[in-house]
């Protein structure tokens, strides 16, 4: 079955601290990868994605992610953290060069930042 | 539109009365998805427009749930004698395909509440 995991619920960092959040997939087909991020009452934000080419992405609000086909993850990370990235965190998943097939998310990791 | 549009942003009802969601894509998006997102939970997917093709309702959880688009603009989600259970909030996104991956731009979400 096709299906995304993020392990952590929530995860609370001190403000400066480094982040990593987990995600694992499984998928039947090349996977696209993405991270996206939902303020309160906002609607989700696209932080990163994967295609191919280089394992390691950069994307907005200095995050990265690095895919690792051999462990099936797409963990996000950050090495300093602000108060401002407390959010809620989805990674989500979908076949590449099919079209319009929906991406499947996971369940999300809430992210605290203490000060 | 710059971006994708919901509304309501907010909705009040009672158990058994319908109710019409709204989402206005980007303007050019091809395509067009409904996720429905229950508190503490993932994305779940309910349905997927592209072009002029059979949408795909895979994810629709009863017979009382239904979507229309016209051409490749405005889509009406609609809920028939709601539940409480159906109390979430809808997210749409639009995407245009390029070919290689979606890359789904979201909008805030109409927040539903059934009494």
């Amino acid at each position: 079955a096709q299906s995304v995991t993020q392990p952590d619920i929530h995860i609370t960092v001190s403000e400066g601290a480094s982040l990593e959040l987990r995600c694992n997939y499984s998928y039947g087909a090349t996977p696209y990868l993405f991270w996206y991020v939902q303020s309160p009452g906002q609607g989700l934000q696209l932080l990163l994605k994967y295609f191919s080419g280089d394992t390691l992405v950069q994307g907005i609000k200095g995050f990265e992610a690095e895919f690792k086909r051999s462990q099936s993850s797409f963990n996000l990370r950050k090495p300093s953290v602000h108060w401002s990235d407390a959010a809620e965190y989805f990674c989500a998943v979908g076949p590449l060069n099919q079209a319009g097939t929906a991406l499947i998310f996971g369940k999300g990791t809430t992210l605290s930042v203490s000060s | 539109g710059a971006g994708v549009s919901q509304s309501p942003s907010n909705k009040v009802t009672e158990k058994g009365k319908d109710v019409e969601l709204r989402c206005d894509p980007i303007s050019g998006h091809t395509a067009l998805y409904w996720y429905r997102q229950r508190l503490g939970q993932g994305l779940e997917f309910l349905i997927y427009f592209q072009g002029n093709s059979a949408p795909d309702k895979s994810g629709l959880p009863s017979d009382r749930f239904s979507a229309e688009r016209t051409g490749e603009s405005v889509s009406t989600l609609t809920i028939q004698r709601t539940q409480q259970e159906d109390s979430a909030v809808y997210l749409c996104a639009s995407s245009l395909w390029r070919g290689g991956a979606n890359v789904l731009t979201f909008g805030a979400g109409s927040r539903l509440t059934v009494l």
